[in-house]
């Protein structure tokens, strides 16, 4: 467990709204990253920070958006959201001084209507 | 093709049954290894990790790598109703600090 907190766990929206979801970590993690987790598709990166204000874009990039303003927050954006981007989203850490392990929060339920 | 490639399952075991899960991959550049376990509902928990081949032991599991054919095995022994969970391979380069996952494996092992 790395500490890491995310929310909300569930949240029901409706389609053309913004959302965000918050990851917060207490372990000064390097690395922090936003998955999505779909049946049949497994776990696919969306985007990932390699430190303050440094992003990238993962597999699944497209109508999603990050910010880290600080070492401990990494927020994922939807600027409209749509039904198609219904899932479990997952906040992971890394420590960034040479373990490639990953260690995940406990998940964010969206549910776009 | 998938980077990662995973059976689904589901898998169902009697008690005390030793679990063979796989997975295989494509890039020759992965170089290091790791096998998550994510109960209903939960996160994945990095359950092991290694970057070589060989074998790997934590108590009851084990973890194997075998580079030339690029094929990724967890064995549970003794198998118990508590290790019932989907099990996630996860593989990735040494430089970047990417994890390609596969589509996870579904156990369950009944009393």
């Amino acid at each position: 467990d790395a500490g890491i907190t995310q929310s909300p766990r569930h949240k029901v929206t409706e389609t053309g709204t913004p959302v965000t979801l918050r990851c917060h970590q207490t372990e000064n993690h390097r690395y922090m990253y936003w998955y999505r987790q779909d049946p049949g598709h497994g776990l696919r990166l969306i985007h990932y920070s390699y430190g303050v204000k440094d992003t990238d874009k993962g597999e699944v990039s497209d109508g999603y958006s990050v910010s880290r303003s600080k070492t401990e927050d990494f927020l994922l954006t939807l600027e409209s959201a749509t039904s198609s981007q219904t899932s479990v989203y997952f906040c992971a850490t890394r420590t960034g001084a040479g373990g490639k392990e990953q260690y995940f929060g406990p998940g964010t339920r969206l549910t776009v209507t | 093709q998938k980077e990662v490639e995973q059976d689904p399952g589901p898998l169902s075991v009697p008690e005390g049954a030793i679990v063979s899960l796989n997975c295989t991959y494509s890039n020759s550049a992965f170089q290091y290894f790791m096998w998550y376990r994510q109960y209903s509902r939960k996160g994945p928990e990095l359950l092991m990790y290694t970057y070589s081949s060989g074998n790997k032991e934590d108590g009851r599991f084990t973890a194997q790598v075998d580079k030339s054919s690029k094929y990724i095995s967890l064995f549970i022994r003794d198998s118990q109703p508590s290790d019932s969970a989907t099990y996630l391979c996860a593989s990735g380069e040494v430089e970047g600090g990417k994890l390609i996952f596969g589509q996870g494996t579904e156990l369950s092992v009944k009393p």
